[in-house]
């Protein structure tokens, strides 16, 4: 099983709709949790932290399910200028481990 | 200059060669890593630095060679690579390296013939 599991995609959406990505990870000792965004052919860059509550970020809402396993992004009114790829990334204590998943494809479509 | 800066962002070497990769970071991180990013595969850790010391080698092949003279620069030595090396090769830092946040250099694209 992989330590950090994404569906790849990709997903192509039209403007204005709401997309959400899955994120399942396998270690249980897990303390911190992240999305980042790769645009093409561009480094990643932090999109937002996922708290244990859950948080949101203008039309960006992370979720967190320690007891599943599961970290979730949701985008609502999305934009052309969301296509990228979202990295889940967790983090088992110090950046030394922070472990990323695949990352998923995403398309806005006009 | 601001952030991590990386150089050369394109990179083509025949396997008997011998090149460097170079990274700079101006945010007064004590950190620096390097990434490798193969096409639809997660981003693998090879090294880690923290106050210029080695803390992590990811099993990475010695023909891969890295050189961290100070806290703000960091090298990755190659030599007699392999087709399969290429790929991208990140570099990132980070305050420490019990930061939870890295801030990613726009990569080197590797190709080795």
């Amino acid at each position: 099983r992989k330590e950090v599991e994404q569906d790849p995609g990709p997903f192509n959406v039209p403007e204005g709709a709401t997309v959400a990505f899955n994120c399942t990870y396998s270690n249980s000792a897990s303390q911190s949790f992240f999305w980042y965004r790769q645009d093409c052919r561009k480094e990643p860059k932090l999109l937002m932290s996922v708290y244990s509550s859950g948080n949101e970020d203008g039309r960006f809402t992370a979720q967190l399910n320690r007891a599943s396993q599961y970290i979730s992004l949701l985008i609502r009114d999305s934009k052309l200028s969301d296509s990228a790829t979202y990295l889940c990334v967790v983090n088992q204590g110090s950046a030394r481990q922070l472990t990323f998943g695949s990352g998923t494809q995403l398309t806005v479509l006009p | 200059e601001t952030g991590v800066t990386q150089t050369p962002r394109h990179l083509v070497m025949g396997m008997t060669n011998k090149k460097s990769l170079k990274c700079e970071q101006h945010l007064g991180h004590n950190a620096m890593y390097w990434y490798k990013q193969s096409a639809k595969k997660p981003l693998e850790l090879m090294f880690v630095y923290n106050f210029k010391e080695q803390t992590e080698n990811n099993s990475v092949p010695s023909r891969f060679s890295p050189e961290c003279p100070n806290s703000s620069h960091l090298f990755l030595h190659l030599h007699t690579l392999q087709p399969e090396d290429s790929a991208l090769y990140l570099c990132a830092s980070s305050p420490g390296s019990g930061a939870n946040v890295l801030t990613f250099g726009a990569g080197s694209r590797l190709t080795v013939l």
